[in-house]
């Protein structure tokens, strides 16, 4: 089982919908829950960073992390054009090194 | 706040040459940066870890002594890519990270070797 699962998608929705994207994880270990949108041709931009199960709130963003379930979820509430790019999850175990292991990246599609 | 630089943004050289990719934390020390490759449509791959002023770490598959870091200060890494072959075109995207905390990426470097 890989460390971090993430459907690629591709992930098509119409302009204003509520978009869902999901990670799972293997190891009880990790402690910090990233999430990072990638335009293409660009390097990741972070969007979200959080280290404890629960809901944080950015925006139009929601990071949800569930640790018991090992799973870790983003919501786009009124989804736009712009928002289409690919959404990396990542997730770390902490320490002075911070190494993150990323999931495949999910490919939206938000259609005008 | 957290800005990565990467340069240059494109390269296209041809086989058999050196490359070399900086990468500069612009308003933060960077303690680690990482080196990550990226081909079409897959995920980050994680070439190296640095440290200032430490040898990197590589991880598993990934050549040394083709693959060149060097992290002399707290804002700056290079990698060079030494003697370079097509199949090391790709896309190459630095990070840099403050005491362990998030990784903030740069731009990213898109190599073509003909």
């Amino acid at each position: 089982q890989k460390e971090v699962e993430q459907d690629p998608g591709p992930l098509s929705v119409p302009e204003g919908a509520i978009v869902s994207l999901n990670c799972t994880y293997s190891n009880s270990a990790f402690q910090y829950f990233m999430w990072y949108r990638q335009y293409s041709r660009k390097g990741p931009e972070l969007l979200m960073y959080t280290y404890s199960s629960g809901n944080k709130e950015d925006g139009r963003f929601t990071a949800q992390v569930d640790k018991s379930s090992k799973y870790i979820s983003l919501f786009i509430r009124d989804s736009q054009p712009s928002d289409s790019a690919t959404y990396l999850c990542a997730i770390g175990t902490g320490g002075s090194q911070g190494n993150l292991i990323f999931g495949k990246g999910t490919k939206l599609s938000v259609k005008p | 706040g957290a800005v990565v630089s990467q340069h240059p943004s494109w390269v296209i050289c041809k086989s058999g040459t050196s490359v070399k990719i900086e990468c500069r934390s612009l308003d933060f020390q960077a303690t680690t940066m990482f080196w990550y490759r990226q081909f079409p449509k897959q995920s980050l791959m994680l070439m190296a870890t640095s440290n200032e002023g430490s040898k990197a770490t590589y991880e598993q598959g990934v050549e040394k002594d083709k693959f060149l870091i060097n992290h002399a200060s707290l804002t700056l890494s290079t990698l060079t890519v030494t003697s370079a072959h097509p199949e090391d075109s790709s896309f190459y995207i630095c990070s840099a990270s403050q005491r362990g905390e998030t990784q903030y990426f740069g731009p990213g470097t898109r190599l073509l070797v003909l």
